[in-house]
């Protein structure tokens, strides 16, 4: 079993709409989790950093921690074609090594 | 532009030839990291330096793989008899260390094809 789960999808939807992506992971160990954003042949950029339980919000961008469950999300809103890209969780133990899910791509349709 | 700059971007060879990628990192960051990432994955770690000292480095870096950051700058890796199963989008990124994990910021990746 992974460390970090993550449904690969596509997951399509129309442009304006809220778009939710999500992770699960086993290691109770994790304290710091971030989303990255990469599209195609790229390298990922950071999109979300945050420490701990609770939520973040940035823009039209929400990122939300539940140590409780070992899951956390990200939530898009007024969605855009241009958000079109492979969404990926990152989570740390505090020591340097960043351990990925495997990406979930979003097709946003105008 | 000041972010993490990688060279080359594509790299075709054939089995069993060396090759050798470079990153430059942002200038003030003293971290520096490579991952992996096949088709349909995430990034996998492979190795990070501190300055010049290489601090951790993943089992998945066999004997064939070596990396060095010689002055605390840029860095090389290099894969031996290189296989098929390199195939891979290898990826660097760099931080400015600090307290927790550091934020990490990637390069547009080095994309080997092994024939």
């Amino acid at each position: 079993q992974k460390e970090v789960e993550q449904d690969p999808g596509p997951l399509s939807v129309p442009e304006g709409a809220i778009v939710s992506l999500n992770c699960t992971y086993s290691n109770s160990a994790f304290q710091y989790f971030m989303w990255y954003r990469q599209y195609s042949r790229k390298g990922p950029e950071l999109l979300m950093y945050t420490y701990s339980s609770g939520n973040k919000e940035d823009g039209r961008f929400t990122a939300q921690v539940d140590k409780s469950s070992k899951y956390i999300s990200l939530f898009i809103r007024d969605s855009q074609p241009s958000d079109s890209a492979t969404y990926l969780c990152a989570m740390s133990d505090g020591f340097q090594k960043l351990v990925f899910g495997t990406g979930t791509r979003l097709l946003v349709s105008p | 532009d000041t972010g993490v700059s990688q060279n080359p971007r594509h790299k075709i060879t054939k089995r069993g030839q060396n090759v050798t990628f470079r990153c430059d990192p942002i200038s003030e960051h003293n971290r520096l990291y490579w991952y992996r990432q096949t088709l349909g994955q995430g990034p996998e770690f492979l190795t990070y330096f501190q300055n010049e000292a290489q601090l951790e480095k993943s089992r998945l870096l066999s004997d064939r793989f070596s990396a060095e950051r010689p002055k605390g700058s840029f860095s090389t890796l290099e894969i031996q008899r290189t296989e098929q199963g390199d195939s891979a989008m290898y990826l660097c990124a760099s931080s400015l260390a600090g307290q927790g994990a550091d934020t990490q910021y990637f390069g547009p990746g080095t994309r080997l094809t092994v024939l």
